[in-house]
């Protein structure tokens, strides 16, 4: 049990198009899902943390006008990278919580790797 | 705030050599800690957690850690190293929030 998935794997676009990555949980639901971006030999870098049915709560230098969340079910959130340019590229991950007897663990997805040409 | 820090961007050991990943935290309410494996191009997939139980923590494929509150050290270990062990090894603290806190990462190269 706790399979998180992403959709797409990988994503090559043009500059300035926009391009969604879907989050869900597959056999649990997820109240809070979590996007992290990852750069090349980087660590994980938090961008937001999505809760079904309010508003995403972006980390600080975040723009939430470019990285646009929305957590509409207790499976899905997805992640919609606007007008995307090359600095956007990068790989990005999303993790669902669940609660266990100790505390609400997080389970990740296997990745989008986005390229902006 | 929580932060862990990784001593040590990468680690080569020989294959069947003792692996010892070393993450130090800093936390002012007891922690929870994590060790998490990334393949490349992979998502996280978790080795073992501490969750203020038990101070020595057996995870998946060998791998074991022990919570030292004295030296605020969670380091990582396998007492044999196998060549499917070469990834990438990220420390983690879960922030009362919720939010998790990832260390730098390490590298770990097994040599045959």
């Amino acid at each position: 049990g706790a399979v998180v998935s992403q959709h797409p794997s990988w994503v090559i676009c043009k500059s300035g198009t926009s391009v969604k990555i879907e989050c869900r949980s597959l056999d649990f639901q997820a109240t809070t899902m979590f996007w992290y971006r990852q750069f090349p030999k980087q660590s994980l870098m938090l961008m937001a943390t999505s809760n079904e049915g309010s508003k995403a709560t972006y980390e600080q230098g975040v723009e939430k006008d470019k990285f646009l969340i929305n957590h509409a079910s207790l499976t899905l959130s997805t992640l919609t990278v606007t007008s995307a340019h090359p600095e956007d590229s990068s790989f990005y991950i999303c993790s669902a919580s669940r609660k266990t007897q100790v505390y609400n663990e997080q389970f990740f997805g296997p990745g989008t790797r986005l390229t902006v040409l | 705030a929580q932060s862990v820090t990784q001593l040590g961007s990468h680690v080569s050991v020989s294959e069947g050599a003792l692996v010892l990943l070393r993450c130090n935290y800093s936390s002012s309410v007891p922690p929870y800690l994590f060790w998490y494996v990334q393949y490349p191009n992979q998502g996280l997939q978790l080795l073992l957690k501490y969750t203020s139980a038990a101070t020595l923590v057996k995870g998946i494929n060998g791998f074991e850690a022990e919570f030292k509150k004295s030296e605020t050290s969670f380091h990582l270990t396998k007492p044999s190293a196998h060549m499917s062990d070469a990834a990438e090894y990220f420390c983690a603290v879960r922030r009362p929030t919720g939010k998790l806190i990832f260390g730098q990462g390490t590298t770990l190269q097994v040599k045959p």
